[in-house]
């Protein structure tokens, strides 16, 4: 099946640097990408939609200058958390939508930790 | 943002036996997806479900599209130590650039 990877898959960092997280589909082509947060114990909460080519698409309540997102290439998409706060502690996921059967993939996920 | 009630939230079962876990919504879905969770993975996509009724299988797995679409249920039969983890269920409609609103979750723990 189709494949998506994320990049880091764990990530420690200082209060007030920012970070980012790559997300890639390895053998097909994403013009839409989902990113979610997920909580300890808790589903998975959709952030925004990536869109190729152009901005993304933010869910009420999240701060899209607080949340970077992305969408360069029809492979790649990246989400930059600004200015990190321990309350941003989360696990990152992303995922990608077969162009063919429209299904949805998603990576092995990105945890981070801020100190 | 909208959820699915998901029951029951855990469980905890011995070996060999079987599980079922259900979702329900206030509204229709014209698809309902099964996920499975491992620690610190993404979920994976057990079943899919398209139609109204419709009742299929994955192995050990079950997965039936309720007839008011607006609820499945996720059976799990003769219950191995590796099918511990997080099922989650969502559910899908044409359109809305194919996002997903997920249940909460229900955690299967399993004693060998």
């Amino acid at each position: 099946g189709a494949v998506v990877s994320q990049h880091p898959s764990w990530v420690i960092c200082k209060s007030g640097t920012s970070v980012k997280i790559e997300c890639r589909s390895l053998d097909f082509q994403a013009t839409t990408m989902f990113w979610y947060r997920q909580f300890p114990k808790q589903s998975l909460m959709l952030m925004a939609t990536s869109n190729e080519g152009s901005k993304a698409t933010y869910e009420q309540g999240v701060e899209k200058d607080k949340f970077l997102i992305n969408h360069a290439s029809l492979t790649l998409s990246t989400l930059t958390v600004t200015s990190a706060h321990p309350e941003d502690s989360s696990f990152y996921i992303c995922s990608a939508p077969s162009h063919s059967t429209g299904e949805l993939f998603f990576g092995e996920g990105s945890r981070l930790t801020v100190l | 943002g909208q959820q699915l009630n998901q029951s029951p939230q855990s469980m905890f079962i011995q070996e060999g036996e079987d599980v079922s876990m259900n979702c329900t919504s206030s509204s229709i879905f014209n698809t309902w997806l099964w996920y499975k969770q491992d620690p610190g993975e993404g979920p994976v996509l057990l079943i899919a479900l398209y139609k109204a009724g419709e009742l299929t299988s994955n192995g050990r797995l079950t997965a039936q599209f309720g007839i008011t679409r607006k609820d499945s249920f996720l059976n799990i039969s003769a219950s191995i130590p590796s099918d511990v983890g997080i099922y989650f269920c969502a559910g899908q409609n044409a359109g809305n650039n194919r996002k997903l609103i997920w249940g909460l979750g229900t955690s299967l723990a399993v004693n060998p």
